[in-house]
């Protein structure tokens, strides 16, 4: 069984500083992660994939997470906050080697606001 | 890259009438698609897996005579909500799954039924 937890519903930062997004996961076996971005009325754009290589995974936009087995988590961060980062975030857990999505779990979205 | 194109993104309908919503991959086939639903400030919700040229697997919950799908190429499914209401008020989304690797997401449809 698979489960994922993003720890806050909302944070809110300000433009230039760090922004932590915390997720934990829990699953009977190794899996993949993923954390994803929407925009308002927007689809899903992925930022990076954790897939059992490195464990610090570097994505787009200035965007990294580090897969810490130890402590089930999968935090993503970026040094500094820029307005348009103000977006839904997603942290996703699925089976390794991907095969369904319905076996896809979502959490259940972190909002990041960015102050001037 | 994978890209899923989704049509329309957004619409306004009528209670009563139909709306059918498609998305495609443009530029990979996807043998399995995904639709989801995802309600405001929710996470998604999967509805069900469209598999090519069968019948496609609904979640439990989703009525699959309200929501129908259609997967009739490997780069095109489709769901049609039948006779919506105001409760079926909604963002869609699909998604495309490329080589059993990764699922591409779709820019989503956003329903309005008055």
């Amino acid at each position: 069984a698979q489960s994922v937890t993003q720890l806050d519903s909302h944070v809110s930062v300000s433009e230039g500083t760090p922004v932590l997004l915390r997720c934990n996961y829990s699953s009977s076996y190794s899996p993949s992660l993923f954390w994803y971005v929407q925009h308002p009325n927007k689809g899903l754009q992925l930022l990076l994939k954790y897939t059992s290589a490195a464990t610090l995974v570097k994505g787009i936009n200035g965007f990294e997470a580090e897969f810490k087995k130890s402590e089930t988590s999968f935090h993503l961060t970026k040094p500094s906050a820029h307005m348009s980062d103000a977006a839904e975030y997603f942290c996703v857990v699925s089976p390794p080697r991907y095969s369904s999505a319905s076996k896809i779990i979502f959490g259940s979205g972190t909002r990041l606001s960015i102050r001037p | 890259g994978a890209v899923v194109s989704q049509h329309p993104s957004w619409v306004i309908c009528k209670s009563g009438t139909s709306v059918k919503i498609e998305c495609r991959s443009l530029d990979f086939q996807a043998t399995t698609m995904f639709w989801y639903r995802q309600f405001p400030k929710q996470s998604l919700m999967l509805m069900a897996t469209s598999n090519e040229g069968s019948k496609a697997t609904y979640e439990q919950g989703v009525e699959k005579d309200k929501f129908l799908i259609n997967h009739a190429s490997l780069t095109l499914s489709t769901l049609t909500v039948t006779s919506a209401h105001p409760e079926d008020s909604s963002f869609y989304i699909c998604s495309a799954e490329k080589e059993n690797t990764e699922a591409f997401f779709g820019q989503g449809t956003r329903l309005t039924v008055v």
